[in-house]
């Protein structure tokens, strides 16, 4: 009965790699984002999406890219990873019919690039 | 621009002393605050919520109070415990279905 589920939870790779982060929510969710957490635990929004439109923070390279299968899903690719990619990786749900929602955090992907 | 933070980055208290957590916000045009909770090893995990027409919003064993006239958010634990050691964010949202702005975290270390 997991809310929102990332897969897989620890990624370890070398720089130049291509890889993908999963992330389902079965709450019937509007919208779902990704947010980077750096060392600091400084959380940051990557993108947010809902089926109207992609919100891209103009920080993130364009080696990143989300891919919404449906509703429930949001996945991230990652091309030519880089050592500064290493983060942890949230992904996160909300609806959108109600002026006030809290957002649901997966656990979570630690991503570690060589 | 939007920037949400927090006065101190670590908080120490005792077990069952009440533990308050400030942050500060600059964007006048926020609507709606939350508390989240992250444990190691663990999403941020939801704490409570205000929306930016209250002033106090109270939980279990927790309250929030907004200070919208000097852009203040603080969060209050009572009878802290030692399952309340966590990093605590505060983040803001300035309109519906647009994501979060977070703050930079306080860490909560509570002893027995």
């Amino acid at each position: 009965d997991t809310a929102v589920s990332q897969t897989p939870k620890y990624l370890v790779t070398q720089m130049g790699n291509d890889k993908s982060i999963k992330c389902e929510q079965n709450l019937g969710h509007d919208t779902m984002y990704w947010y980077k957490q750096d060392s600091k635990k400084f959380l940051k929004i990557m993108f947010s999406y809902n089926n109207k439109e992609l919100i891209i923070n103009e920080t993130v390279p364009n080696r990143f890219s989300p891919k919404s299968p449906d509703k429930a899903h949001l996945n991230l690719h990652i091309n030519s990873l880089e050592l500064g990619d290493s983060a942890v990786y949230f992904c996160a749900s909300s609806r959108d019919d109600r002026p006030t929602y809290e957002q649901y955090f997966g656990p979570g992907t630690r991503l570690t690039v060589t | 621009g939007e920037n949400v933070g927090l006065h101190l980055p670590t908080l120490s208290v005792q077990e069952g002393d009440n533990s308050i957590i400030n942050c500060a916000y600059s964007n006048s045009a926020s609507d709606y605050f939350i508390w989240y909770k992250q444990e190691s090893g663990k999403g941020p995990q939801f704490i409570i919520d205000i929306r930016s027409n209250m002033d106090k919003r109270q939980g279990q064993r927790v309250t929030v109070l907004l200070n919208k006239t000097v852009k203040h958010l603080s969060l209050q634990i009572a009878a802290t415990q030692p399952g309340d050691s966590a990093v605590y964010f505060c983040a803001e949202r300035t309109q519906a279905g647009t994501a979060l702005i977070f703050g930079k975290g306080t860490t909560l270390s509570v002893s027995s």
